[in-house]
């Protein structure tokens, strides 16, 4: 069974610019949960979505962030513009349901910004 | 607010030398804690799940633990292989808001 799939693994952009992070969770999973992790902490969740709706984005910048799901399948997130603070690991999971399922995540998307 | 806190934040092991790993949580209504096992430059990987106090479950090495207030994982004889970052995490009341611990990084020296 594959995986979690994130790309691209690293990226490293200037302030003030743009970037897309996509993922493809483990087929049949769905719910899908997007997380921040900035270095020396645990994983903080940014946007969880059900299918394709979202269940929870309280914690996710509104002003700068934004992720969708298309056909409750694949995901992005996307970052415009970033800022320095915004330098982390974005982490995919995926799960069988909104329900304490364990999660399955991906290998992350360093970004740092300059 | 729940929250998550571990600890050490930090522990080096010799080889053989067995110990323990606490997380302690606020929430209301525990429907799960679950354990992660997080190597350098990858996502965490899934150890286990407990759902009520006094729970245990095995894996190799590791023995995970439960009462209402926290979580231990035990690690018994302790190999190289095992040094990793463990990470515990709760579930919010509706299973949302999962609530990662800032995670315990386990060195272990042959």
């Amino acid at each position: 069974e594959a995986g979690v799939a994130q790309s691209p693994r690293y990226k490293i952009i200037e302030k003030r610019q743009s970037v897309a992070f996509w993922c493809n969770p483990i087929s049949g999973h769905a719910t899908l949960y997007w997380y921040q992790q900035i270095l020396g902490q645990g994983p903080k969740l940014l946007i969880q979505f059900q299918n394709n709706g979202v269940v929870d984005d309280s914690q996710l910048p509104k002003d700068r962030f934004s992720a969708e799901r298309l056909k409750g399948v694949d995901s992005t997130l996307k970052i415009q513009p970033a800022k320095l603070e915004d330098s982390a690991v974005y982490l995919c999971a995926s799960s069988l349901g909104p329900e304490p399922y364990e999660q399955y995540f991906g290998p992350g998307t360093r970004l740092t910004v300059t | 607010e729940d929250q998550v806190t571990q600890s050490p934040e930090a522990l080096r092991l010799q080889e053989g030398e067995s110990s323990s790993l606490n997380c302690s949580y606020t929430v209301s209504g525990l429907r799960g804690l679950f354990w992660y096992r997080q190597d350098p430059g990858k996502g965490p990987e899934f150890l286990f799940t407990l759902y009520s106090a006094g729970e245990e479950k095995e894996k190799e090495r590791l023995k995970a633990t439960l009462t209402k207030k926290e979580s231990f994982l035990h690690i018994t004889a302790p190999k190289p292989e095992d040094s990793a970052t463990y990470l515990c995490a709760v579930p919010g009341l509706y299973g949302q808001n999962f609530v990662f611990g800032p995670g315990t990084r386990l060195s272990v020296l042959p």
